[in-house]
């Protein structure tokens, strides 16, 4: 069964505490491996797009990586409007025409200023 | 671009009535659009996937007489919770697929039924 697994469930950083989450997954063949940004009451805002081992993406104080088995977010020198809940997915080859996402449960990250 | 439109942002109804919400791709065709729901400190859990013209698929437990959704246009897909409940209380995301895989989010629907 396809499955995405992202720890920590919660990260509280200080302001320029540089760290990295995790995204693990579990798929018959990946397709895509999607990270996005969700502020409290609202939608989840894209990030990035990962498609083969080994690529990396850059958006200001984020970096996105990616092997066979798992995504890192980097955040570098985090400030507060960083704070957010981070979410991971994925999307299997095999799935058809749908484009279905399978989700993380995310990682709530907290940056004190 | 890839801006995706929700309205409304929130809706309060009465037991028993149906609220319809739609969803709106502003600067693209989306050949395919999602219906999520999102429940307090929870993640998204897909409900229908609906491509233009055709019938929406539901994901299994997600009752379709229910949660009623069209996708008439290229750039709007509407969701209508017939006959709504406490229970059906919740944060209702659409997002929109160009070619290509990734889809962009709407900012939500928060529903409150009373």
């Amino acid at each position: 069964e396809d499955q995405v697994t992202q720890s920590p469930e919660a990260l509280r950083l200080q302001e320029g505490e540089s760290s990295s989450l995790n995204c693990s997954y579990t798929v018959s063949g990946l397709r895509g491996l999607f990270w996005y940004r969700q502020d409290p009451g609202k939608g989840p805002e894209f990030l990035f797009t990962l498609y083969s081992a080994g690529e990396e993406k850059e958006k200001e104080r984020l970096k996105a990586t990616l092997t066979k088995k798992e995504s890192f977010l980097h955040i570098t020198a985090p400030k507060p409007e960083d704070s957010a809940t981070y979410l991971c997915a994925v999307q299997a080859v095999g799935g058809g025409a749908t484009n279905k996402l399978i989700f993380g449960t995310g990682t709530l990250l907290a940056v004190q200023p | 671009g890839a801006v995706v439109s929700q309205h409304p942002s929130w809706v309060i109804c009465k037991s028993g009535t149906s609220v319809k919400i739609e969803c709106r791709s502003l600067d693209f065709q989306a050949t395919t659009m999602f219906w999520y729901r999102q429940f307090p400190k929870q993640s998204l859990m897909l409900m229908a996937t609906s491509n233009e013209g055709s019938k929406a698929t539901y994901e299994q437990g997600v009752e379709k007489d229910k949660f009623l959704i069209n996708h008439a246009s290229l750039t709007l897909s509407t969701l209508t919770v017939t006959s709504a409940h406490p229970e059906d209380s919740s944060f209702y995301i659409c997002s929109a697929t160009p070619s290509g895989g990734t889809q962009y989010f709407g900012p939500g629907t928060r529903l409150t039924v009373l």
